[in-house]
């Protein structure tokens, strides 16, 4: 069965420091890999997204993600943390063939950025 | 600037009463989604449609709710009686086929229910 995994309800970085959030995910075939991040009271928007190609993605607001195969993972980075990176984070993945298509969703990873 | 909208943005009823929520995707887009979101079991798909026809609705509970498009330029979503169990924030999110299919969807502001 497809699954993905936030193991961090919450993470914490000070301003201007590298963040990462994590995401490790299980689906047969080559996965469909996303980001998407909700501010407060809003709906989700897309940040990135790997479909092949290039292990390291990049994506809006600065924010890119490395694909790494054989540790089924998909993490979330920024060089330089900002306050109003503040929000929650989804990651999401779907396979690509037959009947694994649907996109199954993380349960999301607060990010608090601090000033 | 193309956005898909939700109403209500927020709604307060009685256990029992009907509620219907309402999207109009962006112009264009011919994939549907209806989402739930709660702090104890996240983004749940309740309900997608491509070219108005209902393609998957397994996660919806069929006693009391129900998801239509009857024309391309809107999707409701209804709930009929409700229940307490039933707050949460209800999404909807659109897609061309080519951005569903690679998993880019464009989501509304969403409608908060709180049922009393």
């Amino acid at each position: 069965a497809q699954s993905v995994a936030q193991p961090e309800d919450q993470v914490n970085v000070a301003e201007g420091n590298p963040l990462t959030v994590k995401c490790t995910y299980s689906v047969s075939g080559n996965p469909y890999l996303f980001w998407y991040v909700q501010y407060p009271n809003r709906g989700l928007q897309f940040l990135l997204k790997y479909i092949t190609g290039d292990n390291l993605v990049k994506g809006s607001y600065g924010f890119e993600a490395e694909f790494n195969k054989s540790q089924t993972s998909f993490h979330l980075k920024k060089p330089s943390a900002l306050v109003s990176d503040s929000a929650l984070y989804f990651c999401a993945v779907r396979g690509n063939a037959g009947n694994n298509r649907k996109l199954i969703w993380g349960l999301g990873t607060s990010l608090a950025v601090n000033p | 600037d193309a956005r898909v909208t939700q109403t209500p943005r927020h709604k307060v009823t009685e256990m029992g009463q009907e509620v219907t929520m309402r999207c109009q995707p962006i112009l264009g887009h011919n994939t549907v989604f209806w989402y739930r979101q709660t702090m104890m079991q996240g983004l749940e798909l309740l309900a997608y449609f491509r070219n108005r026809a209902p393609l998957d609705d397994s996660g919806m509970p069929k006693d009391r709710f129900s998801a239509e498009m009857p024309d391309a330029t809107l999707a409701t979503l209804k709930i009929q009686p409700s229940e307490p169990r039933d707050s949460a924030v209800y999404f909807c999110a659109s897609g061309f086929p080519m951005g569903v299919d690679t998993g880019e969807l464009f989501f509304g502001e969403g409608s908060r229910l709180t049922v009393l």
